[in-house]
């Protein structure tokens, strides 16, 4: 069973606290994304990574940096937390191949910014 | 860039009826659509997906179909039971394994 791993289910920090989302999938999968979710907007898509040391932005990447040292490990890094940053963060990997293309998700990260 | 419109955001059914969940998209150049169920606690789960060479997809009670030509995608789940309850989402992407548009999510819910 393919597994997607988030470093923490609940976070709490306070405003201006630099933050960090670990993520590790265990499929040896090429493509990795970072999604945040709140309610009535759905998933919006923040950043990805086809490949090591590779990113791309997503839709709304403003406030957020990403890092892809190790293939299996996509960290999600929030500069200087803001209260509008308080969401649910969810990670997804996928194998990249057009025909074993499921996004496996994560179960999710509540981050609350005080 | 993309957008994907879904629509109903709430739906609720008596146990036993159908339910169907449709979704837009505006990038035409798009061709793979997957609906997701996220369960409460817990990340979206694919159940069904489909490739714009396709114009229907089953899988038991699930059911997805596709029409390029008016860039919409419909969500079809026969004989509902109440474990189907969950936050349904559409998503586009113009190449599977890439980067996904989602819906805003329909929030199922089957009463007994």
């Amino acid at each position: 069973d393919v597994k997607v791993t988030q470093s923490s289910r609940y976070l709490v920090k306070r405003t201006g606290e630099k933050v960090f989302l670990e993520c590790v999938q265990d499929m040896d999968h090429e493509n990795m994304f970072w999604y945040r979710q709140d309610p009535g907007l759905g998933l919006r898509l923040i950043y990805f990574s086809y490949d090591v040391k590779m990113k791309e932005k997503g839709d709304i990447p403003e406030g957020y940096s990403v890092s892809r040292e190790k293939k299996e490990r996509f960290s999600l890094i929030l500069e200087s937390a803001s209260t509008n940053q308080t969401s649910m963060y969810l990670c997804a990997s996928t194998l990249g191949l057009a025909e074993y293309n499921e996004q496996f998700f994560g179960p999710g990260t509540r981050l609350t910014v005080l | 860039g993309e957008n994907v419109e879904q629509h109903p955001s709430t739906l609720s059914v008596q146990e036993g009826d159908s339910a169907v969940i449709k979704c837009t998209y505006s990038d035409s150049a798009s061709n793979y659509f997957p609906w997701y169920k996220q369960e409460l606690g817990k990340g979206p789960q694919l159940i069904i997906d489909i490739r714009s060479n396709v114009g229907e997809k089953k899988d038991q009670r699930i059911a997805v179909t596709l029409n390029k030509t008016a860039k919409h995608f419909s969500l079809h789940i026969t004989e509902t039971q109440p474990e189907d309850s969950a936050v349904y989402f559409c998503a586009a992407s113009r190449e599977a394994g890439t980067a996904l548009i989602f819906g805003k999510g329909t929030t199922l819910s089957v009463s007994s």
